[in-house]
């Protein structure tokens, strides 16, 4: 079974400053998709970035970028030019082609500094 | 457009009461899915339905039951709580099953007593 690591239980970073929050993940398949999820004190699980595991090209999103490193099977977050409002729970996940769920990493908790 | 909506947002209940989760989604979604939320642990899914007319088990389906009630909604029922159940749940939807992005709604904090 896919299991999804974030070895990170809580980060900090100071305003306008980049933190990048680790993801590793253990699969035999070739074929996958990851997700980096953001979940705010409103407790709404927003989506943040998503990777298709064929495409080498790391996927990015305004102030948020991954690093997909396929072969250490690891899908860090950077976020960029941290903002107050950027502060929640980061959750790691990975989809599998087939008929499966999504399995979820247990999150990191993100605090930013003013 | 709301997208995923869920209610209650808050609800307590005693030891062997029921009561039934709603969520509903206007985004015309094809799966929809329901997740329970722990402290210090990640979403684990619990059912999901990938089509009208179709439930599966997901990793944690005991003690819950589900209904696709329709294309937009979905709901999930507990028949006799437990205070184990004290969590919180989120609802979502992804327009295919396969490898869609899922949508989650604002999630419902149950208490057990």
């Amino acid at each position: 079974a896919q299991t999804v690591t974030q070895s990170q239980p809580e980060m900090s970073v100071q305003e306008a400053e980049t933190v990048t929050l680790s993801c590793t993940y253990d699969t035999s398949e070739s074929d996958y998709y990851l997700f980096w999820y953001k979940q705010p004190p409103s407790r709404q699980m927003i989506l943040v970035i998503r990777q298709e595991a064929y495409k080498q090209q790391n996927a990015t999103e305004n102030r948020f970028s991954v690093n997909f490193q396929k072969a250490a099977k690891s899908f860090s977050l950077k976020i960029s030019d941290s903002q107050l409002g950027d502060a929640a729970m980061y959750f790691c996940a990975y989809r599998s082609p087939q008929n499966t769920p999504l399995v979820f990493g247990k999150g990191t908790r993100l605090s930013v500094i003013a | 457009n709301a997208g995923v909506t869920q209610t209650p947002k808050f609800q307590v209940l005693k030891t062997g009461q029921s009561m039934t989760l709603q969520c509903a989604q206007d985004m015309n979604h094809n799966s929809m899915y329901w997740y329970r939320q722990d402290p210090g642990m990640g979403l684990r899914l619990i059912y999901y339905s990938a089509s009208e007319g179709t439930t599966d088990k997901g990793e944690v389906p005991n003690g819950y039951n589900v209904s696709r009630l329709n294309k937009r909604e979905f709901s999930l029922r507990l028949e006799s709580a437990a205070p184990s159940q004290t969590s919180v749940y989120f609802c979502a939807s992804s327009r295919r099953e396969l490898t869609d992005t899922q949508y989650f709604g604002p999630g419902t904090r149950l208490t057990v007593l």
